[in-house]
């Protein structure tokens, strides 16, 4: 069972770039979400999906976008990436969107804008 | 609007002592919170959560959390710390809407042998 997982875990890109942070999970879990850590920050919500097909936004979503075809799949795309994107990305998901649900991390992915 | 605070940046603690991290959180309805551990250069992992019922929750690794209602708070606490537990922790709470986990800004925990 390998839980929730992030491809790739380290990249770097040049301003304007555009790429595609892949997720995917084999938990048959219905809600999935995407966060970014920046240092002093905690993580930030940036997309959430609850299941195949609906997509919203969370607290930051610009610059960012997310589809949902398949349950196991959440790619997260950067548009044209700015060096204030440069973060730890993470992607999330849990079995169901109630309150009292932990949720599941892949193990990030390092981006760096230059 | 929910929130939570690590009033604490870092928390340093000799091997074998007891280890305590701070929670504080604000919510408009009943607290869903939890405590995440982030290992170096890994993603975060579920240590334990506080639905309702006891205020002393436990968990993974030997951790607990209490509960304290009138002060707003859910401690991360553990009897004998090991070197091992330096990592990174995250507090976190869950309202309404329920799809959002709101996260603290992390503390650094790191035990000395």
């Amino acid at each position: 069972n390998a839980g929730v997982t992030q491809t790739p875990k380290f990249q770097v890109l040049k301003t304007g770039q555009s790429m595609t942070l892949q997720c995917a999970q084999d938990m048959n879990h219905e809600y999935m979400s995407w966060y970014r850590q920046d240092p002093g920050m905690g993580l930030r919500l940036i997309h959430y999906s609850v299941g195949a097909g609906i997509t919203d936004q969370g607290e930051v979503p610009n610059g960012y976008n997310v589809s949902r075809s398949t349950t196991e799949d959440f790619p997260l795309r950067l548009l044209s990436a700015a060096p204030s994107q440069t973060s730890v990305y993470f992607c999330a998901s849990s079995y169901s969107m109630e309150q009292n649900t932990e949720a599941f991390f892949g193990q990030g992915t390092r981006l760096t804008v230059v | 609007a929910q929130s939570v605070a690590q009033p604490e940046d870092q928390v340093n603690v000799a091997e074998g002592n007891p280890l305590t991290v701070k929670c504080t959180y604000s919510v408009s309805g009943n607290p869903y919170l939890f405590w995440y551990v982030q290992y170096p250069n890994r993603g975060l992992q579920f240590l334990l959560k506080y639905i309702t019922g006891d205020n002393l929750v436990k968990g993974s690794y030997g951790f607990e959390a209490e509960f304290n209602k009138s002060q707003t708070s859910f401690h991360l606490k553990k009897p004998s710390a090991l070197v091992s537990d330096s990592a990174l922790y995250f507090c976190a709470v869950r309202d309404m809407p329920a799809y959002k986990l709101s996260f603290g800004a992390g503390t650094t925990v790191t035990v000395r042998a």
